[in-house]
Parts: structure tokens; sequence; C-alpha cells
């Protein structure tokens, strides 16, 4: 079957570092993607991985090893407005279709 | 670029009632076309995956006569939910891909989603 994990919530502070971690198993893999939800919102895209590694991107950073089933997301000198759900989402079968299969996300909670 | 608008934003209806919801992408042409559930605290359920002009190709589990979808042109698909019962209620975002953009995979643009509420 298909199951993606991830923590429900997460607290941190303003300035700090957080990582939120995603574990998998899906048939078939095409990419693992990290998405950002603020409530009532469609999700923002913020990372795709496909191999393995780290990618970088200004204050995020986002991590795979496929062999593991495992990603995180790192969020760094955390923000306020940084407090959202953070969706993991694996592209599960190949070719244009693209389709994704989410975690049902992280709150993550930025207090000051 | 890749703007992504539905419509309505917010919809109220009774029980027993067909209710239509819009996704258009706005600036580019979107090859297919995606329909997510979400429920209060649950992931985003894919529900199907529409390609112009073709019929869409719904997930295990989601009634294709109860949610019909139509991708009449490449920059609009409608969701129909016919019949509306009051557990259909959730929030419904549609996705655009299109076609262009990191040749690694079909960037998928997210529409600011639709909250029906079926009384």
């Amino acid at each position: 079957g298909q199951n993606i994990d991830q923590p429900t919530e997460m607290t941190a502070t303003e300035g700090a570092i957080v990582q939120i971690n995603c574990t998998y198993q899906t048939s078939g893999f095409n990419g693992l993607f990290w998405y950002q939800q603020h409530a009532g919102e469609a999700p923002t895209f913020l990372s795709y991985n496909v191999l393995d590694g780290l990618e970088e991107k200004g204050r995020f950073s986002s991590f795979l090893s496929r062999s593991k089933g495992y990603s995180y997301l790192l969020l760094k000198e955390l923000q306020m407005k940084d407090s959202a759900s953070y969706l993991c989402a694996v592209m599960g079968r190949e070719g244009s279709q693209g389709n994704l299969i989410f975690g049902k996300g992280t709150k993550l909670s930025v207090k000051p | 670029g890749a703007v992504v608008s539905q419509h309505p934003s917010r919809v109220i209806c009774k029980s027993g009632t067909s209710v239509k919801i819009e996704c258009r992408s706005l600036d580019f042409q979107a090859t297919t076309m995606f329909w997510y559930r979400q429920f209060p605290k649950q992931s985003l359920m894919l529900m199907a995956t529409s390609n112009e002009g073709s019929k869409a190709t719904y997930e295990q589990g989601v009634e294709k006569d109860k949610f019909l979808i139509n991708h009449a042109s490449l920059t609009l698909s409608t969701l129909t939910v016919t019949s509306a019962h009051p557990e259909d209620s959730s929030f419904y975002i549609c996705s655009a891909t299109p076609g262009f953009g990191d040749f690694r995979y079909n960037e998928q643009f997210f529409g600011p989603g639709t909250r029906l509420t079926v009384l």
C-alpha cells in the first residue's frame, strides 16, 4: 500500500532551526515534494528531491534517502510567518500524469 | 506566472443539490488538471486526474457518477458534486500542470481551494 508518515505537530522558537521528518512507502517513486500550506489556503511548492542528498534553497533545505524511504525539511532562522502546515508528497506513478500522494502534514507553530 | 484560480471560494448548499466548482489556469495552458479533497486535519486526497478532451481518471473509491469532471478546454476544468450530502463537506483543491518547467517533473500549481459545506 501507499503510506507517508510525518509528525502531526511541532513547535519551535523564532530564529531557531527545525527539522520535519517524512518516511514513505509507495509503489513507485518519481520524486518527493515539500509544500507549505497555510490554513484554508492551497499548498505552495517548497522543494523537490529525486536523487539522494541535500537540496538547499535559501532558509529551506530538503534531504532525501531513497534506500531508507526518508526525507526531511530543514527550516533555518525561523520566522513567525513560517507557522503553517508542511506537507510531504511523493510522486508515485511515472509519466506525465505526475500524481502526488500526500502525507497528513505537520503543523508547525513558531513562537516568539 | 502559472496562476490557478478556483470559483467559488466558498459555497453552502442544501442536501440533495448539485454544486459546480470551476478551476482555471489563468496564464498557461494546462495539459492535465487534478482534483483533490481535504478533510480537516487530513491529507490531500487525489480524487481524479483530468486531461483536456478526454474522460477523467478516477482514483479508487471515488464515485465518478457523483463527482462529474469536465475538462472542456486547456484552461478550464469543472467538478460537479451531484446530490451533495453533509459527508461531502470538505475543502476541494484543484491543480494544473502546464507541461513546461523543470524537465524532471511536471510541476503542479494549486488553486486556492473551495470550501463546500452541505447542510
